[in-house]
Formats: structure tokens, C-alpha cells, sequence
């Protein structure tokens, strides 16, 4: 079955930056966007981008342009979400999820969720 | 980017109300639109998909409606497990595949 396994909770100084993995099974992984979506405590969802396995592409949403960093590893099916210079305002649940696809455009399964808290 | 504006942003409802949650696009988006169901503590569970597209495994229950700028949730007969926050998505235009702002769901 597909899964997702997000890595731990990581306490963070502002400034520093944060790396979060995601470990793709159960499907053909190259087959499948991966996209990052985060959720600050109490608040709604914010789409941070996505990563095409494939090709390596891969787009970010302007906020975080110069900030953040997507990536794989096809070899263990693993995605990264690395986002430098942080602040209080990057404290949030850091989700990865999978692209559906024969139509379905829409994050059809996801990770657990990492915990980022930045603080001094 | 394309906003999306979720009403109402909170209901109260009894178990068995029909429950109608509208999001409306600030420019068109065919039916690129996606609805999401969310408990506290959990991630995000994908209900409906090219506007009205059930996902496997979702009650026949949930059912999804619109095109272009105005889309519908609607819930025929709420169930206790229902009680939640719900969300849409717009999946058209990038970068950004914006949120709605979130609609809770609580008991009346």
C-alpha cells in the first residue's frame, strides 16, 4: 500500500536552516509528483511547491523563493524539503504528499506530518 | 495567484442536516478543484477531486459540484465522524496550488 513516512520533530534557532525526508513505498515513485505542504499551529493550509521525480523538476511558491529546497532520491525513493533562514513564522507541521495521476491531479496520499518549531 | 474563498468559515450541525460548504475562485479554474477533510492531529485526507470526482474509499455521502469560479460540498445526512475542517484546492494554476481557508465543521 502507499505510504509516506515523515522524519522527526526538530527544534530550530532563527536562522538556521531545517531538512524534513519523506519515504515514498508502496508505488512506482518516479511516477508521482511530491509536493510540500505546511500548517502553522491553528492555522489553514499553505502549498510550499512540488518536485517531479522524473525529470527533477520542480517549482516553489514565490514566498519562499531563494528559501527553500526540493529534492529526491531515486535511489531510496526519499524527498527532502530543506528551508534556510528561519524565522518564528516558519514554526509549523511540514506535510509531503503524493500527486494522484490518471486524472487525478488532486495529493492523494500523505505523510504523517514533521513538527518544525523555531525558536531562541 | 488564483485565490480561493471558502463560506462559511464555521458551521454548527446536527447529525443527519444536509451540509452545503461553498469555495469560489478568484478566476477560473475548470474543474480543477480538490476537497480535503482534516481531524486535529491528522493530515489532510483527500474526499473529491476534479470538482466532483469521489475518491475510493470516500461515502457516497460527500459529493462535489461546480466549474470555472463557484464549487459545492455538500454532506447529504451528517455522521459523527464527520465533524472536521474542510478544504479545496484549487489545482490549476501554478506556482502556488492555493487553499481555501478552511471551513470547521462543529456540533450543534
Amino acid at each position: 500500500q502507499v505510504q509516506l513516512g515523515q522524519s522527526g520533530a526538530e527544534v530550530k534557532k532563527p536562522g538556521a536552516s531545517v531538512k524534513v525526508s519523506c519515504k515514498a513505498s508502496g508505488y512506482t515513485f518516479i511516477g508521482h509528483y511530491i509536493h510540500w505542504v505546511r500548517q502553522a499551529p491553528g492555522q489553514g493550509l499553505e502549498h510550499m511547491g512540488w518536485f517531479n521525480p522524473n525529470t527533477g523538476g520542480t517549482v516553489s511558491a514565490q514566498r519562499f523563493q531563494g528559501r527553500l529546497t526540493l529534492t529526491t532520491d531515486r535511489s531510496t525513493t526519499m524527498a527532502y524539503m530543506e528551508l534556510n533562514r528561519l524565522t518564528s513564522d516558519d514554526t509549523a507541521l511540514y506535510f509531503c504528499a503524493r500527486q494522484g495521476g490518471n486524472g487525478n491531479y488532486a495529493l492523494d496520499y500523505w505523510g504523517q506530518g514533521t513538527l518544525v518549531t523555531v525558536s531562541s | 495567484d488564483t485565490q480561493l474563498t471558502q463560506s462559511p468559515s464555521f458551521l454548527s450541525a446536527s447529525v443527519g442536516d444536509r451540509v452545503t460548504i461553498t469555495c469560489r475562485a478568484s478566476q477560473g479554474i475548470n474543474t480543477y478543484l480538490a476537497w480535503y477533510q482534516q481531524k486535529p492531529g491528522q493530515a489532510p485526507k483527500l474526499l473529491i477531486y476534479a470538482a466532483s470526482t469521489l475518491q475510493i474509499g470516500v461515502p457516497s455521502r460527500f459529493s462535489g459540484s461546480g466549474s470555472g469560479t463557484e464549487f459545492t460540498l455538500t454532506i447529504s445526512s451528517l455522521q459523527p465522524e464527520d465533524f472536521a475542517t474542510y478544504y479545496c484546492q484549487q489545482l490549476n494554476a501554478y506556482p502556488t496550488w492555493t487553499f481555501g481557508q478552511g471551513t470547521k465543521v462543529e456540533i450543534k
